[in-house]
């Protein structure tokens, strides 16, 4: 079973600035199936990316997904007010995810 | 523009099994896979199950002896059931579609409590 550790477990940062948060498999994600998912507080998380790099619609250039062997990368190129939040990896094996990363502003 | 919508009991005792409806309008339930997801209180994310349109099913092993998910492809819809509840149980509970590319798009999510 694949598990995902993603890190750190926050991230403090300014509007702006660039946002990279980690997603570790403890094995190799077939295909890179791996979706990354934002989750504002009290809403229902949203798809940001697939296949580990194609940004789902309508989400902004600023969101770009990475990978190298069985580590994944989000990156939020400059923070707007609205990127403040909790972001998620999922891999497609199973299903199951990382345990979050949160983005607060510092 | 495909939407779901959660509906069921926000209280339900321990022991008791949970049952929770999720309405797919907008589309079509055919042809896709539809899942189940929860979140406890201030924590994270955990797969639940899903099923596919034909009926087929596929469970997280750590609540496969507990978990029950239905569909009725006539309104639409889908259902998971979730047995011998304890405190534990309490999340929110969402319904989405699964896709190839990921979950998407996902109901806005139920709150179920578990207490006597």
């Amino acid at each position: 079973e694949v598990v995902l550790t993603q890190s750190p477990g926050t991230l403090s940062l300014s509007p702006g600035e660039r946002a990279t948060l980690s997603c570790r498999a403890s094995q190799s994600v077939r295909s890179n199936y791996l979706a990354w998912y934002q989750q504002k507080f009290g809403q229902a998380p949203r798809l940001l990316i697939y296949g580990a790099s194609g940004r789902a619609t309508g989400i902004p250039d600023r969101f770009s997904g990475s990978a190298s062997g069985t580590d994944f990368t989000l990156t939020i190129s400059r923070l707007e007010p609205e990127d403040f939040a909790v972001y998620y990896c999922q891999q497609y094996d199973n299903w199951t995810f990382g345990q979050g990363t949160k983005v607060e502003i510092k | 523009q495909v939407q779901l919508q959660e509906s069921g009991p926000g209280l339900v005792k321990p022991s008791e099994t949970l049952s929770l409806t999720c309405t797919v309008s907008g589309g079509s339930i055919n042809g896709y896979y539809w899942s189940w997801v929860r979140q406890p209180p201030g924590k994270g994310l955990e797969y639940i199950g899903n099923i596919y349109y034909t009926g087929g099913t596929n469970y997280n092993p750590a609540l496969r002896s507990r978990v029950a998910i239905s569909l009725d492809r006539s309104r639409n819809q889908f259902s998971l059931k979730l047995s011998s509840l304890t405190a534990a149980d309490t999340a929110v509970y969402y319904c989405a579609r699964r896709e190839e590319r990921g979950f998407d798009p996902w109901g806005q999510g139920t709150l179920v409590t578990v207490s006597s």
